[in-house]
């Protein structure tokens, strides 16, 4: 089974452009997450969705960031304009309430985007 | 949500049990505990989770008190591919997960 695939896994932009990241999280998982990591912090929640709706924005920084799941399958996450302070690695991860073990459900995370704004 | 206390930082011999505590003063009723394993360039990865007492797994056992106000992680018999961030989480249904820093375990050979 292919696990949760991200791309790309690096972009350098310059500050101003516009960045969209995309996850295709593991099949027939209706949920997707989006975390991320700037530099010399902890990883931080952005998002979560069921399917393809917003179950949980909370995490979102402002509204230079918009994150997108049609169809409920595959997740794009885009940064307009991006900042200096955006640089950072993007995780996504998906669950599938179906498998888990316990009411914490194991979060299966792909290998980051890697954004490096200059 | 519960916030956790774990070490920074741990150094081990290959081939050692090592063990990792957590403490999660506020934990909930309905709060499960749940490490996750970060190697390097890679996303974490879920290693084990429980409510109270032990879980054993291929992987690694989790011992949690009868206060659940802490948890330790063992990793039997590591090995130098063992080196990774190694997360406490606690957390309870389908939602967000809450990372802290880690500890960063290194094995030595």
């Amino acid at each position: 089974e292919a696990g949760v695939t991200q791309f790309p896994s690096h972009s350098v932009i310059e500050k101003g452009q516009t960045v969209t990241l995309r996850c295709d999280p593991i099949s027939g998982h209706d949920n997707l997450y989006w975390y991320r990591r700037v530099m010399g912090k902890e990883i931080k929640f952005l998002l979560h969705f069921v399917k393809e709706s917003k179950q949980d924005e909370s995490g979102m920084p402002n509204n230079r960031f918009l994150a997108e799941r049609t169809g409920g399958t595959y997740s794009t996450l885009k940064v307009q304009p991006a900042e200096l302070e955006d640089s950072g690695v993007y995780f996504c991860a998906s669950s599938d309430p179906g498998t888990g073990k316990g009411p914490a459900y194991e979060q299966y995370f792909g290998p980051g985007t890697r954004l490096t704004v200059t | 949500l519960a916030k956790t206390t774990q070490p920074i930082s741990m150094d081990s011999y290959e081939g050692q049990e090592v063990n990792i505590t957590c403490s999660h003063n506020n934990i909930a009723t309905n709060d499960y505990i749940t490490w996750y394993q970060q190697f390097p360039s890679q996303g974490p990865r879920f290693i084990i989770q429980g409510y109270k007492t032990k879980v054993t797994n291929e992987v690694a056992s989790l011992f949690i008190p009868a206060d659940r106000k802490s948890s330790t992680l063992s990793l039997p018999r590591v090995s130098l591919s063992d080196t990774a961030v190694y997360y406490c989480l606690v957390d309870f249904g389908n939602e967000k997960l809450t990372f802290g820093t880690g500890t960063r375990l290194t094995i030595i050979p």
